[in-house]
């Protein structure tokens, strides 16, 4: 199975600031690459696919880049409603793995 | 409103059975790909189980092999999940998820059911 590690865990930043989040993979992946949002007590949201496509509905603050093994999701400027957790996701190849995700906090 | 609704969910035994269901609607659901994915309390998302748009393939987690089984059933935009012979660390909130029809990313959700595996 491909192994999916995000760092940091969890990051606290203020509302304006600049966040990345880094997702790497144990094998290469192309560009089979997804990113969510969760908030507590919610189902995940699609915010990203195939590493750097904004899903329909998405603000334009949120920007993915990478291919191959790094990847990395952008927020450019935390609003209040950014603050939950981010998970990856690889779609190359069965079984589909997670990142262990990265909890976005307030500072 | 493209939409999923898990139900099915509960409190089991060690051992027991739940079957677990989602109900598509707003979509063409024949046309999609499905998948589970479930959360124990507190932790990240792992998926479960993944069955191709006309049920004609189907793909278990190893941790869930031999004990689970994905089925739908098109007709009534529907599908399904058996759990049999339930351990205490299948204990988590299962989501439905709709696989898109390009880069396979999980697209829409359902609100997710809870099981819960405890004598």
């Amino acid at each position: 199975d491909i192994q999916m590690t995000q760092s940091p865990s969890s990051v606290s930043a203020s509302v304006g600031d600049r966040v990345t989040i880094t997702c790497r993979a144990s094998q290469g992946v192309g560009r089979w690459l997804a990113w969510y949002q969760q908030k507590p007590g919610k189902a995940p949201n699609l915010l990203i696919y195939a590493a750097s496509s904004l899903e329909s509905g998405v603000p334009s603050r949120f920007s993915g880049s990478g291919s191959g093994t790094d990847f990395t999701l952008t927020i450019s400027s935390l609003q209040p409603e950014d603050f939950a957790t981010y998970y990856c996701q690889q779609a190359n190849s069965f079984p589909p793995t997670f990142g262990q995700g990265t909890r976005l906090d307030i500072k | 409103e493209v939409q999923l609704v898990e139900s099915g969910g509960g409190s089991v035994q060690p051992g027991g059975s739940l079957r677990l269901s989602c109900a598509a609607s707003g979509f063409t659901f024949s046309s999609y790909d499905m998948n589970w994915v479930r959360q124990a309390p507190g932790k990240g998302l792992e998926w479960v189980s993944n069955i191709r748009s006309r049920g004609d393939y189907i793909y278990h987690a190893d941790s869930v092999k031999g004990r689970f089984t994905i089925s739908r059933d098109n007709a009534k935009n529907s599908l399904y999940l058996q759990m049999n012979s339930l351990r205490a660390e299948d204990t988590a909130v299962y989501y439905c998820a709709r696989v898109r029809t390009t880069w396979d990313a999980f697209d829409i959700w359902g609100q997710g059911t809870m099981v819960t595996v405890s004598s």
